[in-house]
């Protein structure tokens, strides 16, 4: 079956570096989506990684290691704005499904 | 301005009360879904639709109908609704299939009494 796994919550310190871990299990392979939910409103689409490595997009960067079924996001320069969940999502059945993970809920210390 | 609209926002019912939640996209994109989010489950896939007139289940489909006349339109049913499926849903497109970036609506609060 298909899996996700992302811890539940985390605290980090402003203007410091945060790093959370999704580990998935599917059968095949079409992806990796992060995305951010601030509280009450709807997730936004933060990066898609298909191949193995590092993506870097501003202070937000995203790691895959498909062999390991494993991806992380790293968040730099961390501000008070980030304080949101940080959902892992992977397509499966030929990507024409969606399993969520059910979110890293990050706050922001001053 | 490309968005997704969901309505109603918000909805308090009563159990057995038929009630359908629109959804809405202007970016002429393939595939559509809906999910329900619970706290401590994340979002849920409820069923998707990859193009007009193809809809299939996602992991929760009991006790919900969908249906793709129009690419633009992709409303949920709930025909009988029960307490359980009080919850947060949102509707989302993806230009096509589900390995493409998903665009969500604002949400609806359902509450079934």
């Amino acid at each position: 079956g298909q899996n996700i796994d992302q811890p539940t919550e985390m605290t980090a310190t402003e203007g410091a570096i945060v790093q959370i871990n999704c580990t998935y299990q599917t059968s095949g392979f079409n992806g990796l989506f992060w995305y951010q939910q601030h509280a009450g409103e709807a997730p936004t689409f933060l990066s898609y990684n298909v191949l193995d490595g590092l993506e870097e997009k501003g202070r937000f960067s995203s790691f895959l290691s498909r062999s390991k079924g494993y991806s992380y996001l790293l968040l730099k320069e961390l501000q008070m704005k980030d304080s949101a969940s940080y959902l892992c999502a992977v397509p499966y059945s030929s990507a024409s499904k969606i399993i969520f993970g059910s979110g890293t809920r990050l706050s922001i210390r001053p | 301005e490309a968005q997704v609209t969901q309505n109603p926002r918000y909805l308090i019912t009563v159990t057995g009360k038929k009630l359908t939640v629109t959804c809405s996209q202007n970016m002429n994109h393939e595939y559509m879904s809906w999910y329900r989010q619970d706290p401590g489950l994340g979002l849920r896939q409820i069923y998707y639709s990859m193009n007009v007139e193809v809809t299939d289940k996602g992991d929760v489909p009991e006790g919900y109908k969908v249906s793709r006349k129009e690419k633009r339109n992709f409303p949920l049913i709930l025909e009988s609704p029960s307490p359980n499926q009080t919850s947060l849903y949102f509707c989302a497109s993806s230009p096509s299939g589900g390995a493409t970036e998903a665009f969500f609506g604002q949400g609806t609060r359902l509450t079934v009494v």
